[in-house]
């Protein structure tokens, strides 16, 4: 069974300072996707990012970047230069790329940017 | 705003009673997923729709049950309601059945009392 750690539950970051939220995962398939979501306040999750386990580089998406450690079995995100409107909760998943097509979410990580 | 609409966004209802989540995928999009995120379980899958078909379950409980109709909306039923079903319930939509990228709709938030 697929399954993901995300083992801090809360972070404060300065503005502007980077941060790296993380992301563990465990899974016995060899093909498999690694997504990061945002989910702000308002309750909605937000796309962020997406590694798929054979891709050789790590994602990036303006200022995402995840940081991919397939032998480590870690997807961290890297938020660059965090912005006041970068807090929420962040949540790490996984989906099986040939079977079920569900996502198996973290519990998440509220990120708190202080000004 | 990712293109998928979830309708009601407030449902607030009594216990035993039954209630019907309506979701609009992106257009475009044939594979229309369903998630339950509440305080104790987090974010779980509930079910899976492609092009109207069944196409994976997840921990859906018995008293759910949701079928994805022609024009591709999908509906989520809630039966016999208990106070353990509060939660968020987001739709997600992509355009292959494996499609990567999986938009959220903006959920539907059930208040059981």
């Amino acid at each position: 069974a697929q399954k993901i750690t995300q083992t801090q539950p809360g972070m404060f970051v300065q503005e502007k300072e980077a941060v790296t939220l993380d992301c563990t995962y465990d899974t016995s398939d060899q093909s498999y996707g690694l997504f990061w979501y945002k989910q702000p306040s308002s309750g909605e999750m937000i796309f962020l990012i997406y590694q798929g386990s054979y891709d050789e580089q790590n994602a990036t998406e303006g200022r995402y970047s995840l940081n991919f450690q397939k032998a480590r079995k870690s997807a961290n995100l890297v938020i660059s230069a965090s912005q006041l409107g970068d807090s929420a909760m962040y949540f790490c998943a996984m989906r099986d790329i040939q079977g079920a097509q569900k996502l198996v979410f973290g519990q998440g990580t509220r990120l708190t940017i202080n000004p | 705003d990712s293109g998928v609409t979830q309708t009601p966004k407030h449902l607030i209802t009594a216990t035993g009673q039954r209630v019907t989540l309506r979701c609009s995928p992106r257009s475009g999009d044939l594979s229309v997923y369903w998630y339950q995120q509440s305080l104790d379980q987090g974010l779980q899958f509930l079910i899976q729709y492609y092009n109207g078909e069944e196409r994976a379950k997840g921990n859906i409980l018995e008293r759910f049950s949701a079928q994805q109709f022609p024009d591709l909306h999908s509906e989520l039923n809630l039966s016999s309601l208990e106070l353990g079903d509060s939660a968020l319930y987001f739709c997600a939509s992509s355009v292959e059945v494996a499609g990567y990228e999986q938009y959220f709709g903006p959920g539907t938030r059930l208040t059981v009392t």
